[in-house]
């Protein structure tokens, strides 16, 4: 089983539709939560961490997170075309020790017009 | 402008070379790490560091080295030792103790033939 999985996709959403990205976790003593972009060819860029459980807001994204059930998912709302890009889900594992991060491979997001 | 930069962004070397990619970083951060992808697969860590003159390995440490002789600056060497050296290299740092958020630089495109 992998530590972090995320379902490969492409996930094809129409703009303006909410894209509901999900991610599990097999570390039941993982304590923070981490959500990158990464656009072909670049590097990937945090756009949302959280560490509790419930539910963390920033304009149009909200990470989710249930440790009970080893999730964490996050929600665009109101797609762009912009938005189309890979989402990698990395998880700090108890295990890793210090601030090592495990990532998943990554969900392919397409937002078409 | 703070920031993490990689240089050079694409790189090019024989079999049998040594290489060594550049990662400074002017964020004041303790930690740096090292991460390579390969098309379709998640980050694996190479190489961090929490403080100078301290690294660990990480998932894939064979062949390739590193120094932190001072606290803005992370080498990676990759040796003639390492297999299947083409990939996308990444480097990402954080502060340290209580902040676990890792921020990303450029990357550095490495193909050896």
């Amino acid at each position: 089983q992998k530590e972090v999985e995320q379902n490969s996709g492409p996930l094809s959403v129409p703009e303006g539709a909410i894209a509901s990205l999900n991610c599990t976790y097999s570390d039941r003593g993982s304590q923070s939560f981490f959500w990158y972009r990464q656009y072909s060819g670049k590097s990937p860029e945090l756009i949302m961490f959280i560490y509790s459980n419930g539910d963390k807001e920033d304009g149009r994204f909200t990470a989710q997170l249930n440790k009970a059930s080893q999730y964490v998912s996050l929600l665009i709302r109101d797609s762009q075309p912009s938005d189309s890009a890979t989402y990698l889900c990395a998880v700090n594992t108890a295990a890793g020790g210090g601030n090592k991060l495990t990532f998943g491979t990554g969900t392919q997001l397409k937002v078409e017009l | 402008d703070g920031g993490i930069t990689q240089s050079p962004k694409y790189l090019f070397r024989k079999e049998g070379q040594n290489v060594t990619l550049s990662c400074e970083q002017n964020l004041n951060h303790d930690a740096m790490y090292w991460y390579r992808q390969d098309p379709g697969q998640g980050l694996r860590l190479i190489y961090y560091s929490q403080i100078v003159n301290d690294f660990q390995k990480g998932d894939i440490a064979e062949g390739y080295s590193v120094s932190r002789e001072k606290k803005e600056s992370f080498p990676l060497t990759v040796t003639s030792a390492q297999k299947n050296p083409t990939a996308f290299y990444l480097c990402a740092s954080t502060a340290g103790a209580g902040g676990n958020e890792q921020y990303f630089g450029p990357g550095t495109r490495l193909t050896v033939t």
